[in-house]
């Protein structure tokens, strides 16, 4: 069966700081793989998807990047962060185009 | 471009009575229609989906949705709620690449 891991649960950084949340999947090949900020009042704001490794998609401008060294393996990283960064952080994927997508439990992310 | 509207951010309702929460959607091309679910402090679970054939769609909980084209909507409906499906429900259009979800309502059932 299929998994998908995401960590870490919860974050506190500093204005500045980097950052870097992983994600990886278990038990698929090839998937379509998503990072979504939840904030309250916005839903779930879709940030990059990748439908490949090395291919990335940005939806926002913003302050963060993403990238899929290997098939199963999704990152969001910045180079500093700042205080409207915080939210929590889902991880994603799909099979293939028709299905649902399934989340991990994900990040909460403070920026202090 | 695809882009999912809730119009209602927050739909108060008494335990028993119908509920329809309300999803239209935007898309240049086929797209897959979805409903989920997120019970506080928990992840988001999928209720139903739209991928073609009959309009009406079931799913978990009693929740059922209708696809309608012309109007260019997917809204969720249930005859009888209960206060267990207090939560928030995000209707989400995919295609191909992306999979984009609306802002969110959240049903509030109270006694």
């Amino acid at each position: 069966s299929q998994t998908i891991h995401q960590w870490p649960a919860t974050l506190v950084q500093p204005v500045g700081s980097p950052l870097s949340l992983e994600c990886t999947v278990e038990g698929t090949s090839n998937p379509n793989l998503y990072w979504y900020r939840q904030a309250a009042g916005r839903g779930l704001q879709l940030l990059f998807y990748s439908v490949g490794i090395g291919q990335i998609s940005s939806e926002v401008p913003q302050n963060l990047s993403a990238s899929r060294p290997q098939d199963r393996q999704f990152i969001l990283s910045s180079k500093k962060l700042l205080l409207s960064d915080s939210g929590f952080y889902l991880c994603a994927w799909r099979p293939d185009r028709v299905a649902e997508a399934f989340f991990g439990q994900g990040t909460r992310l403070t920026v202090v | 471009a695809q882009s999912v509207t809730q119009l209602d951010s927050q739909v108060p309702v008494f335990e028993e009575a119908p509920v329809e929460l309300r999803c239209n959607y935007s898309s240049s091309v086929s797209v897959y229609l979805f409903w989920y679910v997120q019970y506080p402090n928990q992840g988001l679970q999928l209720l139903l989906k739209y991928l073609s054939g009959s309009t009406l769609v079931k799913g978990i909980n009693g929740f059922e949705a209708e696809f309608n084209k012309s109007q260019t909507s997917f809204h969720l409906r249930k005859p009888s709620v209960h206060i267990s499906d207090t939560a928030e429900y995000f209707c989400a259009v995919g295609s191909f690449q992306k999979l984009v979800f609306g802002t969110g309502t959240r049903l509030l059932v109270s006694p």
